[in-house]
């Protein structure tokens, strides 16, 4: 079965500092590895989207890291600002079957001042 | 360029009812995708559709239906609703790569709550 676990669950970090998300998979064959910022009561936004030929993706103070002979990705956030409070969330996509995509239950950060 | 409108934004059914949600995805774009977000669960896809064929299909019982307009815009219904099924509904447009390796952009969703 084709899965998607993100740690930790939560957490809370103070304003300025970093902090890194972790993604592990199990999702076969693979294709791409995707991360969203979602904002509470909106719609999840496209941070990064990696291929097996890649292992680091920026999007400004966000950089993504795909290990795929690990199957493990991480979401590093750097000098965190108030507005990255949200749910992160990890989608992993394959290429065969029905099901092409499938999604980690999200991180959610929460940025104290 | 406008985003996805998905409408209506909430929604309160009761059980037994159906319900129809409608999603007009960014211009250009032809493939139409949805998925069904829970605390519990989290994101859950739910069927993918392109030039107005399914293309791609989650595991969801047959309740669950949608389709696709000439213009790319596309709805999708729930019948004979269930508690279980209050949840975000979301939509998301991309481009003729799709779902598998295409970007999403989602729209800010369908809260339907069943009581």
């Amino acid at each position: 079965k084709n899965q998607v676990e993100q740690s930790p669950q939560s957490l809370i970090i103070l304003e300025g500092k970093n902090c890194t998300l972790q993604c592990n998979y199990t999702v076969s064959p693979f294709s791409n590895l995707r991360w969203y910022k979602q904002d509470t009561g909106r719609g999840p936004v496209s941070l990064t989207i990696m291929t097996f030929s890649e292992n680091t993706k920026s999007n400004g103070r966000y950089t993504a890291t795909l290990d795929a002979d690990t199957k493990q990705s991480s979401l590093h956030i750097t000098a965190s600002q108030l507005s990255d409070s949200a749910s992160y969330i990890c989608v992993v996509g394959t290429s065969s079957g029905n099901n092409r995509l499938a999604f980690g239950k999200g991180n959610q950060v929460v940025v104290i001042p | 360029k406008a985003g996805v409108t998905q409408t209506p934004r909430y929604l309160i059914k009761t059980r037994g009812q159906q319900v129809t949600l409608s999603c007009s995805p960014i211009s250009g774009h032809r493939s139409v995708s949805w998925y069904q977000q829970t605390p519990g669960q989290g994101l859950q896809f739910l069927f993918e559709y392109f030039s107005e064929t399914q293309r791609n299909k989650g595991n969801f019982p047959g309740r669950f239906s949608g389709r696709q307009f000439s213009n790319s815009r596309s709805e999708m219904n729930v019948s004979t609703l269930e508690l279980g099924d209050s949840a975000l509904y979301l939509c998301a447009s991309s481009s003729s790569a799709g779902v598998r390796t295409g970007e999403l952009f989602f729209g800010e969703g369908s809260r339907l709550t069943v009581l």
